[in-house]
């Protein structure tokens, strides 16, 4: 029963490459986030969707795109990939404001550890 | 802008030790604040949260105060076990669920 899962767990690819991270949620949410992590934990929002709709997209290179193709899915597209996007990305969710889940706390996946070679 | 700052780690402790991790944060308004937790391997976990001043959010024997006045979310445990080792994160939530995160705390417990 898997909450947020994201696929793949590991990706090791070279230089320039175009990869993709997918994440799926089975809990209902309406908003999810990709986050990225890097090798001193340090941890930064890249995007976040509601319903399908971006609503917040932080300073990331343009080489990063996400796609909602259902508010249960938010997969993140890498084009041309450098050394320094090696990091774990982490995939959450949050559910609505309106209705009985506590839209405040977010589910996170197991992340995903995308080392650029 | 808005900021969390948590203590230097790592943190390396005894079995059945005090634990304080010590978050403060800079923000307009009134956030939210949470504590994540993130064991080996794994996604993070929401630990414990607090959603006004004076609020304590307490979890897994994991307690934390929102102090407004000192814009601090200290997060304490009486006694540690070996299965606490993980890495903390303070957290602050504004606009629409955009959590910011501080640095995060390496914790290790020894037997």
């Amino acid at each position: 029963d898997t909450a947020v899962s994201q696929t793949p767990k590991y990706l090791v690819t070279q230089m320039g490459n175009d990869k993709s991270i997918k994440c799926e949620q089975n809990l209902g949410h309406d908003t999810m986030y990709w986050y990225k992590q890097d090798s001193k934990k340090f941890l930064k929002i890249m995007f976040s969707y509601n319903n399908k709709e971006l609503i917040i997209n932080e300073t990331v290179p343009n080489r990063f795109s996400p796609k909602s193709p259902d508010k249960a899915h938010l997969n993140l597209h890498i084009n041309s990939l450098e050394l320094g996007d090696s990091a774990v990305y982490f995939c959450a969710s949050s559910p609505p404001t309106w209705g009985a889940g506590d839209s405040e706390t977010q589910y996170f996946g197991p992340g995903t550890r995308l080392l650029v070679l | 802008g808005n900021s969390v700052t948590q203590m230097e780690g790592p943190v390396t402790l005894s079995e059945e030790a005090f634990l304080t991790i010590n978050c403060t944060y800079t923000a307009t308004g009134y956030p939210s604040l949470f504590w994540y937790v993130q064991y080996p391997g794994e996604g993070l976990q929401l630990l414990l949260k607090a959603t006004k001043a004076d609020d304590k959010g307490s979890n897994k024997g994991f307690e934390a105060t929102y102090r407004k006045e000192t814009t601090s979310f200290h997060l304490e445990k009486g006694s540690v076990q070996v299965s606490d080792s993980a890495v903390y994160f303070c957290a602050l939530r504004y606009s629409y669920g955009k959590l910011t995160f501080g640095q995060g705390t390496i914790l290790t417990v020894h037997p």
